[in-house]
């Protein structure tokens, strides 16, 4: 058990709507990534926050958004949903923002999105 | 932006044998490079990693080495047991902490 945790498991939704994804990062910990795992991708880099903060962008799509909330806990936002959105999505933690002894990413066990 | 090559894709080796995967990167100035092995259903674990100013690093039947100038660094399993049957990825952070991964290896050990 990583300590980050995610919520919910398992989502199963139609084209065109719109969900919300859940993580609460490991105790102390101020940065939060998300990751998309699908099977032709593997795992890709959507977005990361620090203290509330974004702080790096990867692959993510403008109907995608996220968000940092004071306690630290992260949403990820996905809209106008498109069969291709199926896939996995993990959320990750580390200390501190980069760069440092202590900037290792711990992964939570992830949210299994699929969309008809 | 940073590559990451993993080779091979899959992995098929006799329990107590030996396992190696290796992973290249395209960016100089990546400085961490960790291992994450995923079971069927579970996130990405951390099981090893290894910083650009050490060559190589062990943890029990695990091993990283990591060689800077050819931009290349390896996972060494030894003595593999059922349970190493995974999906393992490697992967690469810049400065900012981006992690880029490799497309990953599905390591099967036959009893």
């Amino acid at each position: 058990d990583s300590g980050v945790t995610q919520t919910p498991k398992h989502l199963i939704t139609a084209t065109g709507q719109r969900v919300t994804l859940r993580c609460s990062p490991r105790s102390g910990d101020l940065s939060v990534y998300w990751y998309q795992q699908s099977l032709d991708q593997g795992l890709q880099f959507l977005i990361q926050y620090y203290n509330g903060e974004e702080r790096a962008k990867g692959n993510i799509l403008e109907r995608f958004s996220a968000q940092q909330f004071p306690d630290l806990h992260s949403e990820l936002n996905l809209s106008s949903l498109e069969l291709g959105d199926s896939a996995l999505y993990f959320c990750a933690s580390s200390p501190r923002l980069a760069g440092g002894p202590r900037d290792t990413q711990y992964f939570g066990p992830g949210t299994r999105l699929t969309v008809l | 932006g940073e590559n990451v090559e993993q080779h091979p894709s899959t992995l098929s080796v006799q329990e107590g044998d030996s396992a190696v995967i290796k992973c290249t990167y395209s960016d100089s100035a990546s400085n961490y490079f960790p291992w994450y092995k995923q079971e069927l259903g579970k996130g990405p674990q951390l099981i090893i990693d290894i910083r650009s100013n050490v060559g190589e690093k062990k943890d029990q039947r695990i091993a990283v080495t990591l060689n800077k100038t050819a931009k290349h660094f390896s996972l060494h399993i030894t003595e593999t047991q059922p349970e190493d049957s995974a999906v393992y990825f490697c992967a690469s952070t810049d400065s900012w902490g981006k992690l880029q991964f490799g497309a990953g290896t599905q390591v099967v050990v036959t009893p």
